[in-house]
C-alpha cells in the first residue's frame, strides 16, 4: 500500500512565522501535491511538482512557496503565516501517467494548522 | 472559469433506501475520480472513470461517467451506517501530468 506521511498531525504557530509542512511517500511517485482543503471550498490545490526540482502553482499559490530536493519528499513553506492560511492542508502523490493513464492521487492524513 | 458541482451538498438518509450523488463538471474530460472522506481522516480512492460509458461498481456504490453530459454519478444501493461520509469527485484538467479540481463535496450521513 502507498504510504503518504506528514510530518505533524496539528500545529500552531504565530502570524508572521516561517512555517515548514513536511510530505513524504514511500512509492516512488513522480508526482506529488499541496492541497489546502476548508469548510464549503473542497480542496484547492496549492503547488504540484512532477519531478525533483520541478514545481507548477496551482489555484492558489500565493504566501506559499514548495521545496522538492528529493524524490519522495515534498515541503510546503509558508513564508510569512498569516490568520488566513488557518486551514487543513493535505498532500497527495501519483504514479506518472506516462505508465498508465487514470493513476489516482494517495493522500497523506493532513496536517491541522492553526495560525494565532 | 472551470466548476465542479456536486448535488446534493448534505443528504441524510435511512438505511436500506437508495440514492444518488451527482458531479457535474464544466470542461471537456474523460478521467474522473470519486473518493471518500471520514470525519478527522484523510481522502480515499474509491472509483477512477476514464471513458463515457465507464461503469464501477463495489459493494454498494456503483460509479458511473457521461463525457458528453459532463455527468457523473455516485449511486448508493440499499445504505448501510458504515457509507456515511463525505464524497467527493475529482475531475483531471490536464493531458500531461495531473491536475484534479475537486467539488465541494456531499456529506452522507446514514441513518438506522
Amino acid at each position: 500500500d502507498v504510504k503518504v506521511t506528514q510530518s505533524s498531525r496539528y500545529l500552531v504557530k504565530r502570524t508572521g512565522e516561517k512555517v515548514f509542512l513536511e510530505c513524504v511517500q514511500d512509492m516512488d511517485h513522480e508526482n506529488m501535491f499541496w492541497y489546502r482543503q476548508d469548510p464549503g471550498l473542497g480542496l484547492r490545490l496549492i503547488y504540484f511538482s512532477y519531478d525533483v526540482k520541478m514545481k507548477e502553482k496551482g489555484d492558489i499559490p500565493e504566501g506559499y512557496s514548495v521545496s522538492r530536493e528529493k524524490k519522495e519528499r515534498f515541503s510546503l513553506i509558508l513564508e510569512s503565516a498569516s490568520t488566513n492560511q488557518t486551514s487543513m492542508y493535505l498532500c497527495a502523490s501519483s504514479l506518472s501517467q506516462a505508465y498508465k493513464v487514470g493513476q489516482p492521487q494517495h493522500f497523506g492524513d493532513g496536517t491541522r494548522l492553526s495560525i494565532l | 472559469e472551470l466548476k465542479v458541482e456536486q448535488n446534493p451538498l448534505f443528504l441524510s438518509m435511512q438505511e436500506g433506501k437508495n440514492y444518488t450523488i451527482y458531479c457535474n463538471y464544466s470542461t471537456t474530460s474523460d478521467r474522473l475520480y470519486w473518493y471518500r472522506q471520514d470525519p478527522g481522516k484523510s481522502l480515499e480512492s474509491l472509483f477512477v472513470l476514464l471513458s463515457n460509458g465507464a461503469v464501477k461498481q463495489e459493494g454498494r456504490l456503483m460509479a458511473s461517467l457521461d463525457t458528453k453530459a459532463r455527468l457523473s454519478t455516485l449511486h448508493i444501493t440499499a445504505a448501510v451506517h458504515d457509507l456515511s461520509a463525505t464524497y467527493f469527485c475529482a475531475v483531471d484538467i490536464r493531458n500531461y501530468g495531473q491536475n484534479f479540481v475537486f467539488g465541494p463535496g456531499t456529506r452522507l450521513s446514514v441513518l438506522p
